[in-house]
């Protein structure tokens, strides 16, 4: 069972813009949540993350967005530059347990 | 500063046959972890050591062993490889155990069971 989707496989947005990723969980006792980026070869990198007792954290261009009553967490990068293009995997983790998603491949066009 | 190294990088294995990953990081991590990664799908928890001594079962254990053989390092075993479990396996350390700890990643080893 996936407990934790990101329904778009992919995404291209024009430099400059902002990049939207989204991913949604099932699994309401989740209580943390993370981003982290992958470049082709290499491991992922932790990006970001947020507690389930805030709705928003910010690092300079990367802002997480979490609807706990939605089950929503959303990853807002402003401005989007070529070098953010990468796989991006959301995760949320109730301790032991982090369940990640299949990633969304953003593409970020000079 | 090498971080999180693994051995190998890619590995093909006939079906029955035996390795071990090997993962050690130089930052005085107390806790390890191994992943594998399958297409289409996210990193899933194979197994984790929350300190030297202490090893336990994640998401998806079976199949695999593993040893904490030190501070610094972590291997993963496949005693009887099958080709379900061909994939891209990753190890990662945190300095302590919890989510709230960033986990460091090695480049991943690729495994193919044939």
């Amino acid at each position: 069972d996936q407990q934790v989707k990101q329904n778009s496989p992919s995404l291209s947005v024009q430099e400059g813009r902002i990049s939207i990723l989204n991913c949604d969980y099932t699994n309401s006792m989740f209580d943390y949540f993370l981003w982290y980026k992958k470049y082709p070869a290499e491991g992922p990198t932790f990006l970001i993350s947020i507690s389930s007792i805030k709705d928003k954290n910010e690092d300079g261009r990367f802002t997480v967005f979490l609807n706990k009553s939605a089950k929503h967490l959303s990853l807002h990068i402003v401005p989007s530059q070529p070098g953010d293009s990468a796989v991006y995997f959301c995760a949320a983790s109730e301790y032991p347990d982090m369940r990640f998603g299949a990633g969304t491949r953003l593409t970020v066009k000079p | 500063n090498a971080g999180v190294t693994q051995t190998p990088k890619f590995q093909v294995l006939k079906t029955g046959q035996s390795m071990t990953l090997q993962c050690a990081q130089d930052m005085n991590h107390n806790s390890m972890y191994w992943y594998r990664q399958d297409p289409g799908m996210g990193l899933r928890l194979i197994y984790y050591s929350a300190s030297e001594g202490t090893t336990d079962k994640g998401e998806v254990p079976n199949g695999y062993n593993v040893s904490r053989l030190n501070k610094r390092e972590f291997s993963l075993r496949l005693e009887s490889a099958a080709p379900s479990q061909t994939s891209v396996y990753f190890c990662a350390s945190s300095i302590y155990p919890g989510p709230q700890e960033t986990q460091y990643f090695g480049p991943g080893t690729r495994l193919l069971v044939l």
